[in-house]
């Protein structure tokens, strides 16, 4: 199976900060990574598919970036609506893994 | 606009079998566009995908799951299911159904629409 680790596990950010959140293959995957945004009690929502293609519908302060083992997603400006927590998944090879999740915290 | 909503007993006993249905709502199961699948997250852990369905009845599984998974699809009733078998406490979760696109040969695997998810506890 191929793993996916992200870091950090959790961060603290204030309304306004450049988040970033890394991922990592354990194998290349080519551009075949997406990140979701979850909620407590809610259901994942896709924000980027293929690495960095926008998903109808997400605001555009979101975006992503990396190729082969190396991925990240950056918030440009936290609004309070971005507080969450984030997966990225694989989708090269079955089993279609994800992450752990990075929850990003109100400072 | 299209939903899904995941139903069945929040509840099942150690070693039996662990039975959820997906209903497809403001549109067709039987889109040539799409795969729907099952994704599963134990309390405050991380998501797990478990298989997948075509509306012809291909199915795509997690191999880590593959002999205790059964989805299949029910075109008329416009819903698909997953049976999970000889559950054990480690099988509680929120299960997920959801959509995925499909390609040109075969699918895109990442999720562009969800059920809210129901919880499953196994216990005696």
């Amino acid at each position: 199976d191929i793993q996916m680790t992200q870091s950090p596990s959790s961060l603290s950010a204030s309304v306004g900060d450049r988040v970033t959140v890394t991922c990592r293959a354990s194998q290349s995957i080519s551009r075949y990574l997406n990140w979701y945004q979850q909620k407590p009690g809610k259901a994942p929502k896709l924000l980027i598919y293929d690495a960095s293609s926008l998903q109808s519908g997400v605001p555009s302060r979101f975006s992503g970036s990396g190729s082969g083992t190396d991925f990240t997603l950056t918030i440009s400006s936290l609004q309070p609506e971005d507080f969450a927590t984030y997966y990225c998944q694989q989708s090269y090879g079955s089993p279609y893994t994800f992450g752990l999740g990075t929850k990003v915290e109100i400072k | 606009q299209l939903q899904l909503q995941e139903s069945g007993p929040g509840l099942v006993k150690p070693s039996e079998t662990l039975s959820l249905t997906c209903t497809v709502s403001g549109g067709s199961i039987s889109s040539n566009t799409y795969y729907w699948g099952w994704i599963r997250q134990p309390p405050g852990k991380g998501l797990e995908w478990m298989g997948s369905i075509y509306y012809s009845g291909n199915t795509y599984y997690n191999p880590s799951l593959k002999s205790r998974v059964t989805i299949s699809v029910d075109t008329p009733k416009n819903r698909f299911s997953l049976k999970l078998s000889s559950v054990t406490a480690t099988d509680t979760a929120v299960y997920y159904c959801a959509r995925h696109r499909a390609g040109v040969v075969t699918a895109h695997w990442y999720f562009d629409l969800w059920g809210r998810g129901t919880l499953v506890t196994v216990s005696s």
